[in-house]
């Protein structure tokens, strides 16, 4: 079935430092790319939508400056999290879709 | 209100048993259905989709009730494996994102 890459798995960054974040779909092509993050215990939250050529849309409340999420080829999209800081740690996964959606690994981030 | 809605549980069963959990959606356009399965700091994973009649894969039935705008899952003869949260997904005519409801942490107990 399709499969979507995520990387890195772990990350531990010190406050301040800019992440990223790459999904890749392996076998398919993605025109849209979703990212999401999961806080221990709780849902995930879409974070934005990721168009290849254009524009991520962004979720209400979400900053797109802080979260840059780039969508430059078919099969890649990454998220930045710029200026990291303790209260961004989090779970972040990314998913695409071909017929049906798929996830990335995830990306657990510690900000210290 | 949320746009789906799922009791967050736990819920702790003993292996073979049988449970179900609901899932209400707030929004009439909501098209597709599907129930996702997460283990602790893993991806979620599809469980099964959803669909209008009603279906069943092995021991895990999924049913839909779109007057009343919930979904179910019932999983019988439960094992120890089947621990794990279960995530309710819904996605609205005409959008891109799916909604994700907030899980039911499930454990079966040997």
């Amino acid at each position: 079935g399709a499969v979507v890459s995520q990387h890195p798995s772990w990350v531990i960054c010190k406050s301040g430092t800019s992440v990223k974040i790459e999904c890749r779909s392996l076998d398919f092509q993605a025109t849209t790319m979703f990212w999401y993050r999961q806080f221990p215990k709780q849902s995930l939250m879409l974070m934005a939508t990721s168009n290849e050529g254009s524009k991520a849309t962004y979720e209400q409340g979400v900053e797109k400056d802080k979260f840059l999420i780039n969508h430059a080829s078919l099969t890649l999209s990454t998220l930045t999290v710029t200026s990291a800081h303790p209260e961004d740690s989090s779970f972040y996964i990314c998913s695409a879709r071909d017929e049906k959606l798929f996830f990335g690994s995830g990306t657990q981030l510690s900000v210290l | 209100r949320k746009e789906v809605e799922q009791d967050p549980g736990p819920f702790n069963v003993p292996e073979g048993a049988t449970v179900a959990f609901n899932c209400t959606y707030s929004n009439s356009a909501s098209q597709s259905f599907f129930w996702y399965r997460q283990d602790c700091r893993k991806e979620p994973k599809l469980l099964m989709s959803v669909y209008s009649s009603g279906n069943e894969d092995g021991r895990f039935t999924a049913q839909l009730n779109r007057a009343s705008q919930y979904i179910s899952l019932l999983i019988r003869d439960s094992k120890l494996s089947d621990s794990a949260t279960y995530l309710c997904v819904v996605n609205v005519r005409g959008a891109q994102k799916l909604v994700f409801g907030q899980g039911t942490r499930l454990t079966i107990n040997p």
